[in-house]
């Protein structure tokens, strides 16, 4: 079974703070994919790669940036955490099929709140 | 930007009733999923149906696709208080996409025993 993690559940941060969000799958898929999910929106995109090192914004990047060194590993950094920043961060991976129909497979979400 | 538009928002049934979520969307798709996620939890896939696709089945459930209408429904029959949880429709936009998904807003079911 895929298995992606995520570095934590629960995490408490401090205005203007830097933040990092880990993720990591263990099935060598080439995508990956962070969302940010707030009640009655749903989950936005906030950036995703498709290779080691290449990265895409997504609907929602301002504030964000993202990481990805080695093909497991995928980091979101919130370079200075505001209050809006509060939310469920989701982290998703999944790999390319010829034809597309790709599915995604979630880690547990952390939830971040900021002071 | 969310293409997806689910309704309703809210449904509550009792255990053994069928429950029908609906999803609309706006623009040309590769294929249409059902994701489900548990109170806190990340989502789980539940069933892809392709763009050619009418309907696909995935034992209690069963989802349709409608390109015209650009709506998709997704039936549980014979509900269980464990399928309480939130349901949430994605599309993959035509052309190249890497998987990316746009997700809608979710419906959130509640299961009463």
């Amino acid at each position: 079974d895929v298995k992606v993690t995520q570095s934590s559940r629960y995490l408490v941060k401090r205005t203007g703070e830097k933040v990092f969000l880990e993720c990591v799958q263990d099935m060598d898929h080439e995508n990956m994919f962070w969302y940010r999910q707030d009640p009655g929106l749903g989950l936005r995109l906030i950036y995703f790669s498709y290779d080691v090192k290449m990265k895409e914004k997504g609907d929602i990047p301002e504030g964000y940036s993202v990481s990805r060194e080695k093909k497991e590993r995928f980091s979101l950094i919130l370079e200075s955490a505001s209050t809006n920043q509060t939310s469920m961060y989701l982290c998703a991976s999944s790999n390319p099929r010829t034809g597309g129909q790709e599915t995604q497979y979630f880690g547990p979400g952390t939830r971040l709140l900021v002071l | 930007s969310q293409q997806g538009e689910e309704d309703p928002q809210a449904l509550s049934i009792q255990e053994g009733e069928n429950a029908t979520m609906n999803c609309s969307y706006k623009t040309s798709i590769n294929n249409l999923q059902w994701y489900r996620q548990n109170s806190g939890r990340g989502l789980v896939h539940l069933i892809l149906i392709r763009s050619n696709e009418r309907e696909k089945h995935s034992g209690r459930l069963r989802v349709t696709l409608d390109t015209s209408k650009k709506s998709s429904s997704l039936l549980i029959t014979a509900s269980r208080a464990a399928d309480t949880a939130s349901y949430f429709c994605a599309t993959e936009a035509g052309g190249t996409s890497y998987g990316k998904l746009t997700f809608g807003q979710g419906t959130i079911l509640t299961v009463h025993p």
